[in-house]
């Protein structure tokens, strides 16, 4: 069964520092999508970042970066330069097919999420 | 913002109810997809629709259901309501069934069971 784990239940940085966010995935389907969400308190999800399985460079969308290690099935964020309005939680996730062979993808499976909290 | 709006944002129904959740996807988007997420953990599938037809489940059980429009509005029904159920409920839609289709998520509905 496909899974994604997120060891890190809360996360501190300071303002204007880096920080990387954990997420390894299992799945034995080499087919299959990551992302990354950022949920603030308001509830809504806002895509941040997508790395495909057969990507050969890691994905970069302005501050944030992915760093996937396809051998180690790790698909780590990292914020860079972290501001006030990065403090949400975080989640990793992962598209895969939505039958053994299929070709439509469908539902996104989910990490528990990071709380990360940006400091002044 | 997304283009996805749900309705309603909060609502209270009481164990046993039936209730309604509503989903406009954004324009162009022939499938939509639906999450339960429980106070302090990722969202969980619940089902997904594609040009009208349930075409993917999770974990849950009969009674929740849904349907897909001819305009690719969507509604989840729940039945039997249990306290179980209290939770964020998001719609998500996509344009396609692709592995790097990304969803778009609505703002959500926050029901709770009482």
């Amino acid at each position: 069964a496909q899974k994604i784990t997120q060891t890190q239940p809360g996360m501190f940085v300071q303002e204007k520092e880096a920080v990387t966010l954990d997420c390894t995935y299992d799945t034995s389907d080499p087919s299959y999508g990551l992302f990354w969400y950022k949920q603030p308190s308001s509830g809504e999800m806002i895509f941040l970042i997508y790395q495909g399985s057969y990507d050969q460079q890691n994905a970069t969308e302005g501050r944030y970066s992915l760093n996937f290690q396809k051998a180690r099935k790790s698909a780590n964020l990292v914020i860079s330069a972290s501001q006030l309005g990065d403090s949400a939680m975080y989640f990793c996730a992962m598209r895969d097919r939505l039958g053994a062979g299929g070709t439509s993808y469908g539902k996104l499976t989910f990490g528990q999420g990071t709380i990360l909290t940006v400091h002044p | 913002e997304t283009g996805v709006t749900q309705s309603p944002t909060h609502l209270i129904k009481t164990r046993g109810q039936q209730v309604t959740l509503r989903c406009s996807s954004q324009s162009g988007h022939n499938t939509v997809s639906w999450y339960q997420q429980a106070l302090g953990q990722g969202p969980q599938f619940i089902f997904q629709y594609y040009r009208e037809e349930e075409n993917g489940r999770g974990n849950f059980p009969p009674r929740f259901s849904g349907l897909q429009f001819p305009n690719y509005s969507s509604e989840l029904n729940v039945n039997a309501l249990e306290l179980d159920d209290s939770a964020l409920y998001l719609c998500a839609s996509s344009v396609r069934q692709s592995m790097n289709t990304e969803a778009f998520f609505g703002q959500g509905t926050r029901l709770t069971v009482v």
